[in-house]
């Protein structure tokens, strides 16, 4: 059974980082291209990162460009979102997912960024 | 950006009834590769994203038959055949053929 769980969620100050992880099993995750996605309180989905199955390829939305950076430990089948310089507007419930061959969308559970002071 | 619209914001249906939204795209989402990668997605209340359908009409594992997708170029349809209980949430599309990705506002099903 595919499985990602995020953990990394929680309160930080204006201006702080985090780092999100998101542990996957049940696939080939080094076969995959992976993705972040966040969610505003009550909003809808905005997509923040995608990396290629070895890394060699980052896309992120304009508004994390130069904050938010995308990772992975293939040999761990760990995704990774450090992210850097946090605004109120980061606040969210961010989502790992996997990306199938035809942009299929394997959501996990999501994790909760609180950015507050 | 490709600016994704959906329609109607939102949909009271009768149980048994069927229930269609649709998603319209600011520019084609014919892919150079010759795919079209328009996904539909369910959001139940306080659950995760799920995604059912993926390339215009393509059902994803575990999907029920009453769901169904359309369309092509700038314009798309989810359609439910017989909206169950367990179909109220919130449905978004998606577009996955141009960085960056982008989603259409959502559509609330309800039951009337």
């Amino acid at each position: 059974e595919v499985q990602l769980v995020e953990s990394g969620g929680g309160l930080v100050q204006p201006g702080g980082s985090l780092r999100l992880s998101c542990a996957s099993s049940g696939f080939t995750f080094s076969s995959y291209w992976m993705s972040w996605v966040r969610q505003a309180p009550g909003k809808g989905l905005e997509w923040v990162a995608n990396i290629k199955q070895d890394g060699g390829e980052k896309y992120y939305v304009d508004s994390v460009k130069g904050r938010f950076t995308i990772s992975r430990d293939n040999a761990k089948n760990s995704l990774y979102l450090q992210m850097n310089s946090l605004r109120a507007e980061d606040t969210a419930v961010y989502y790992c997912a996997r990306v199938g061959s035809g942009y299929d969308y394997y959501w996990g559970q999501g994790t909760l960024v609180t950015v507050s002071s | 950006d490709i600016v994704m619209t959906q329609t109607p914001l939102s949909s009271p249906v009768t149980l048994g009834q069927p229930a269609s939204i649709s998603c319209r795209s600011s520019q084609s989402l014919v892919h150079s590769d010759g795919n079209t990668y328009l996904s539909w997605l369910q959001q139940r209340p306080g659950q995760p994203p799920r995604l059912l359908i993926y390339k215009i009409s393509n059902r994803f594992s575990g999907v029920p038959d009453r769901f169904s997708g359309s369309g092509a170029g700038t314009d798309f349809t989810l359609k439910i055949s017989r909206v169950e209980a367990e179909d109220v949430g919130v449905y978004y599309c998606m577009q996955a053929t141009q960085f960056p990705l982008t989603f259409g506002g959502g559509t609330k099903v309800e039951i009337k």
